[in-house]
């Protein structure tokens, strides 16, 4: 599958520990993307790649989170300090690097907070 | 700011009947336009946008930008059309972030 593909795929934690979750994209695919999503709710944007480089932060990415793309390949995403409402599906999507290019999404990584 | 509405949480329709699932968007500017699809137990992915003006499974849709719409139509639906429908929306020659509804969930009865 050469696919956007995340890790884990669902994570269980009791409130206050910290997560971090992994995506690696479409090889070739300059831009990525997070996004939360939660029940009842469409995805929603938390921060965006070009290469390395950290272009976009939604408010929503409190100072408990972080993202990396070291090596403008794969992503993490940590969350500290987790809350009970840090509970959703949190998605990446890659996308080339023309612009009006479509995303490509993974199939997420869905956290419990205990 | 920009906002997508999809006004109804759940459509069921009867196979052959027709589809239509609404959006509106608010954008001060001229925003680029998305459905994307969500199959049961698979991952999100593009149906069709507006810019491509092309039908995809047999869905269309019509950016009116004077209602501010942009809602999906097929003539005949089909069983396997039964997923959840996000309409979304970018802005115009930016990269960045898809600002997405909350999302239809389309059940097609037999």
């Amino acid at each position: 599958d050469t696919g956007v593909s995340q890790d884990p795929r669902h994570k269980i934690t009791k409130r206050g520990q910290n997560v971090t979750f992994r995506c690696d994209p479409i090889s070739e695919h300059n831009r990525l993307y997070w996004y939360r999503q939660t029940l009842g709710q469409g995805p929603e944007f938390l921060t965006y790649f070009q290469n390395e480089a950290q272009l976009e932060k939604s408010r929503l990415l409190s100072d408990r989170f972080s993202a990396e793309r070291p090596k403008g390949s794969f992503s993490t995403l940590e969350i500290q300090r987790t809350e009970q409402g840090d509970s959703a599906m949190y998605l990446c999507a890659s996308s080339p690097p023309s612009i009006r290019e479509t995303q490509y999404f993974g199939p997420g990584t869905r956290l419990l907070v205990l | 700011a920009q906002r997508v509405t999809q006004p109804e949480k759940l459509l069921s329709v009867f196979k052959g009947a027709p589809v239509e699932l609404k959006c509106n968007y608010s954008y001060s500017g001229s925003p680029e336009l998305f459905w994307y699809v969500q199959y049961s137990r698979q991952r999100l992915q593009l149906l069709l946008r507006h810019i491509s003006r092309e039908s995809i499974k047999g869905f269309t849709a019509d950016l009116n930008k004077g209602e501010t719409s942009f809602h999906l139509k097929k003539p005949f639906a089909q069983e396997e059309d039964s997923a959840m429908y996000y309409c979304a929306l970018s802005e115009t020659n930016r990269d960045d972030k898809i600002i997405f509804g909350k999302g239809t969930r389309l059940h097609i009865l037999p």
